[in-house]
């Protein structure tokens, strides 16, 4: 079955360390996302691809960092710039439709040690 | 700034009992609605969208949403719930124009449907 495998799914980061969460999908899809989820709060989009070798920031970037270099593949890198990293994160992906994310990862809950 | 407000955070039902789940937001100009659910375990998937058309909107297991613009609202229904859709529900709406068009997300109603 096509779906998105997120990993880990817990991380613990020390303080001044960057970590990379993993995403892959096997769903063909075009474009890509990155959401941050926190107690009371919505879902925020930290980053989006489009397409291969091209992303955008969302509304939360600061801190974080992406590539896109295979259409299966992106991950994301919380760097020390990010003073609260600790969050679950949700990676998603569409066939086209910018910002209107279909299917979903299980999510990696990142703390910091 | 636009927002997405989901009214009810718990709503706990009966087998059969009929669900609403309300969901407002506030923008004035063209907007897309989508309603997603994430069962227990499972990830998070989208239950149903409107863009355009039609203002009722059919999606899976029998859900539906109608779009009311008058009242900036997306309600999602159900005439008789289950017990597997015990699950948590977000409304999101994508809204804002050109480049600051984004997707704006509830904080989600936790529905439990008792057998």
């Amino acid at each position: 079955d096509g779906g998105i495998t997120q990993s880990p799914k817990y991380l613990f980061r020390k303080e001044g360390q960057n970590v990379t969460l993993s995403c892959e999908q096997n769903l063909n899809h075009d474009a890509m996302y990155w959401y941050r989820q926190d107690p009371g709060q919505g879902l925020r989009l930290i980053y989006y691809s489009q397409i291969v070798n091209d992303f955008q920031k969302g509304d939360i970037a600061e801190g974080y960092s992406v590539s896109r270099e295979k259409k299966e593949s992106f991950p994301l890198t919380v760097t020390s710039a990010q003073k609260n990293p600790t969050a679950f994160y949700l990676c998603a992906s569409s066939p086209g439709q910018v910002k209107t994310p279909q299917h979903f990862g299980d999510g990696t809950r990142l703390s910091i040690l | 700034a636009q927002s997405v407000s989901q009214h009810n955070h718990h709503v706990i039902l009966s087998e059969a009992a009929s669900l609403e789940l309300g969901c407002n937001y506030s923008y004035g100009g063209t907007v897309n609605l989508f309603w997603y659910v994430q069962y227990p375990g499972q990830h998070l998937q989208l239950l149903l969208k409107y863009f355009s058309g039609d203002p009722l909107v059919k999606g899976i297991k029998g859900f539906e949403a109608e779009f009311i613009k008058s009242k900036f609202s997306f309600n999602l229904r159900k005439p008789s719930v289950q017990w597997s859709d015990t699950a948590e529900y977000f409304c999101a709406v994508n809204a804002g124009a050109g480049n600051n068009r984004k997707l704006i997300w509830g904080l989600g109603t936790s529905l439990a449907v008792n057998p």
